[in-house]
C-alpha cells in the first residue's frame, strides 16, 4: 500500500537549519509529482513546495522561499527539504503529499517542527 | 495569490443531519477545487477533486459542486466518523487552502 513516512524534525533555535525527509513507498515514486505542506499549531493547512516528476519544475510559497529548498531522489523513493534560516513562525507540522494531478491523493502523517530559543 | 474562503468556520450538527459547507475563491478557478477531511493529531485525505469527482473510496454521502468563485460540499446524512476538519483547495494556480471548517457535534 502507499506510505509516505516523513522523518527529520524537532526543535531547533532562530536562525538554524533542518532538513526533512519523506521515504515513498507501495508505489512508483517517480511517476508522481511531490509536496511539501505545513500546519501551525491549531492552524490550517499552508502549501509551501512542489516538485516535478524528474525535478525540473520547483515552486515556493512567498513564506518561504529564498530560506527552504525542496528535492528528490527517484531512485531512493525519498523527497528531502532543506529549511535555512528557520523563524519561530515556522513552527509547524510538516506533512509530504503526493499528487499525480494536482490535487493531493495520499499525505504522510507529518513531522513536528518546532523553532525555538 | 488566489484566496480561499470557507464559510462557517465551525458548525454544529447532529447524527443524520444534512451538512453543506461553502468554500469561495477570490478569483476565477474553474473547477480547479478539491476537498479534505482532516481528524485531530491525523493528516488531512482527499474526498473530492475536480470540484465534484469523488476520491475512490469515500462514501456517496459525500458530494461536491460549483464551478468558477463558488463550491459546496455537502454531506447528506452526517455520521459519527464525519466530526472533523474539512478544507477547501484551489490548483486553479500553485496550491492554496481555505482556512478549514471543523464539523462538531451538536
Amino acid at each position: 500500500q502507499v506510505q509516505l513516512v516523513e522523518s527529520g524534525g524537532g526543535l531547533v533555535k532562530p536562525g538554524g537549519s533542518l532538513r526533512l525527509s519523506c521515504a515513498a513507498s507501495g508505489f512508483f515514486f517517480s511517476d508522481y509529482y511531490m509536496h511539501w505542506v505545513r500546519q501551525a499549531p491549531g492552524k490550517g493547512l499552508e502549501w509551501i513546495s512542489y516538485i516535478s516528476r524528474d525535478g525540473d519544475a520547483i515552486y515556493y510559497a512567498d513564506s518561504v522561499k529564498g530560506r527552504f529548498t525542496i528535492s528528490r531522489d527517484n531512485a531512493k523513493n525519498s523527497l528531502f527539504l532543506q529549511m535555512n534560516n528557520l523563524r519561530v513562525e515556522d513552527t509547524a507540522v510538516y506533512f509530504c503529499a503526493r499528487a499525480s494531478d494536482f490535487w493531493f491523493d495520499y499525505w504522510g502523517q507529518g513531522t513536528l517542527v518546532t523553532v525555538s530559543s | 495569490d488566489i484566496q480561499m474562503t470557507q464559510s462557517p468556520s465551525t458548525l454544529s450538527a447532529s447524527v443524520g443531519d444534512r451538512v453543506t459547507i461553502t468554500c469561495r475563491a477570490s478569483q476565477n478557478i474553474n473547477n480547479w477545487l478539491a476537498w479534505y477531511q482532516q481528524k485531530p493529531g491525523k493528516a488531512p485525505s482527499l474526498l473530492i477533486y475536480k470540484a465534484s469527482t469523488l476520491e475512490s473510496g469515500v462514501p456517496s454521502r459525500f458530494s461536491g459542486s460549483g464551478s468558477g468563485t463558488e463550491f459546496t460540499l455537502t454531506i447528506s446524512s452526517l455520521q459519527p466518523d464525519d466530526f472533523a476538519t474539512y478544507y477547501c483547495q484551489q490548483y486553479d494556480s500553485f496550491w492554496s487552502f481555505g482556512q478549514g471548517t471543523k464539523v462538531e457535534i451538536k
